[in-house]
């Protein structure tokens, strides 16, 4: 049972512009929400979180957004750089117990 | 961040063959480890929780005898695959969360480790 959901697989977008990254769940004891970025055979990088307390989370050119209402939350990388195209997924625990559910990946492309 | 650091990053080992991968967390102390496999083109799925000093909690469906984890220092665990066959060939990744970097609700992960099974 999937219950983070990423349900776009890939992302194309132009050097410059603005990437979108959405991600869905299901489990409402959830409280905690990562995005990671990860290259092929190595492990995940973390980039930012955010707490259920919050709804809006910034680092430099990353923007994690929250609507618990929604159960949902999204990643806005700008301005997209190459350097950006890897495999991002998002992430989500519960601190009962910390562990990590995650998304199945959304593959980004930054066209130059 | 944090730094996790995995060893080794690469085996390949015959059929029947234990195989350890070690999971050291270089800059701070980590309260709980966790071991995580990734199939191609897939995600990443827990298989197990660590916590320095007690016993594993294993994933449904995954088999405590065949992949054991000992985490016996608060930057230590370690992974055995014992008796390993073809199908646990998979690319292996650990994460570590404690005190002293960032939240301690935030996972950081090792570089990973790809096993092939011959």
């Amino acid at each position: 049972d999937q219950q983070v959901k990423q349900n776009s697989p890939s992302l194309s977008v132009q050097e410059g512009r603005i990437s979108i990254l959405n991600c869905d769940y299901t489990n409402s004891m959830f409280d905690y929400f990562l995005w990671y970025k990860k290259y092929p055979a190595e492990g995940p990088t973390f980039l930012i979180s955010i707490s259920s307390i919050k709804d809006k989370n910034e680092d430099g050119r990353f923007t994690v957004f929250l609507n618990k209402s929604a159960k949902h939350l999204s990643l806005h990388i700008v301005p997209s750089q190459p350097g950006d195209s890897a495999v991002y997924f998002c992430a989500a625990s519960a601190s009962s117990d910390y562990k990590l559910s995650f998304g199945a990946g959304t593959t980004v492309t930054v066209r130059a | 961040g944090a730094v996790v650091s995995q060893h080794p990053s690469r085996v390949i080992c015959k059929s029947g063959t234990s195989v350890k991968i070690e999971c050291r967390s270089l800059d701070f102390q980590a309260t709980t480890m966790f071991w995580y496999r990734q199939f191609p083109k897939q995600s990443l799925m827990l298989m197990a929780t660590s916590n320095e000093g007690s016993k594993a909690t294993y994933e449904q469906g995954v088999e405590k005898d065949k992949f054991l984890i000992n985490h016996a220092s608060l930057t230590l665990s370690t992974l055995t695959v014992t008796s390993a066959h073809p199908e646990d060939s998979s690319f292996y990744i650990c994460s570590a969360r404690g005190a002293g970097r960032g939240s301690t609700d935030t996972q950081y992960f090792g570089p990973g480790t790809r096993l092939t099974v011959l």
